[in-house]
């Protein structure tokens, strides 16, 4: 098993241009979150998905949104980009939403907006 | 609001001291504390959490809610515990909707 995986590794945006993030999740998982890391700092929870439904979002802005499919692979959406969004967004995923079974990362998508 | 706390940026001790890194909470429920490693070029990973009460690689933590505190320490650093330390927290049933803290960067000096 890879683990989690994430696609793709780096990505370069112009403000204002559109973004899509993925996540698979290591197999047999069904719970998958995302945080934004921006440089210094430490993760920041945006969302939680388990069983293909949202069940907790962090302090983001709706130009974030996020969906789980039924292969409990996730994307993150993030629309009219700033330039603050710029940052390290990881993926984790573990077996429950609700119990705190361990949490397993993704190495990370990096995105620069220009 | 939950709130997680590492005052300590940067940390260097010599090989085979005592390490201690920082970690205060604020939450107003019953939270369950984590500690995260990065090592270099590798992933976030978990080291241990409160509720395990578990040695790993040689660190303990141990939850004080008296001082909302969940210090890591580590009796003799060695150079390969180097690396990025997270200090997390999850509200009580909520999954990995994880609270981190900045992180203490840990240098052990040969």
């Amino acid at each position: 098993d890879a683990g989690v995986t994430q696609s793709p590794t780096h990505l370069i945006k112009t403000r204002g241009q559109q973004v899509t993030l993925r996540c698979s999740p290591i197999s047999g998982h069904k719970s998958v979150s995302w945080y934004q890391q921006v440089l210094g700092q430490g993760p920041q929870f945006i969302f939680q998905y388990y069983e293909k439904e949202e069940r907790g979002r962090g302090n983001f802005p709706d130009r974030f949104s996020a969906r789980q499919f039924p292969n409990y692979s996730s994307e993150l959406n993030v629309n009219a980009l700033l330039l603050g969004d710029s940052a390290l967004y990881l993926c984790a995923s573990s077996l429950w939403g609700e119990m705190n079974t361990e949490a397993f990362f993704g190495q990370g998508t990096r995105l620069t907006v220009v | 609001a939950q709130r997680v706390t590492q005052p300590e940026k940067l940390l260097s001790v010599f090989k085979g001291a005592p390490v201690e890194l920082k970690c205060n909470y604020s939450y107003s429920g019953s939270p369950e504390l984590f500690w995260y490693v990065q090592y270099s070029r590798q992933r976030l990973q978990l080291l241990l959490r409160h509720i395990s009460r578990e040695s790993i690689k040689g660190f303990t933590a141990d939850l004080n809610k008296g001082e909302t505190s969940f210090h890591l320490k580590k009796p003799f650093a060695q150079e390969e515990d180097s690396a990025m330390y997270y200090c997390a927290l999850t509200k009580s049933n909520t999954g990995n909707q994880f609270y981190f803290g900045t992180g203490t960067s840990l240098t052990v000096i040969p």
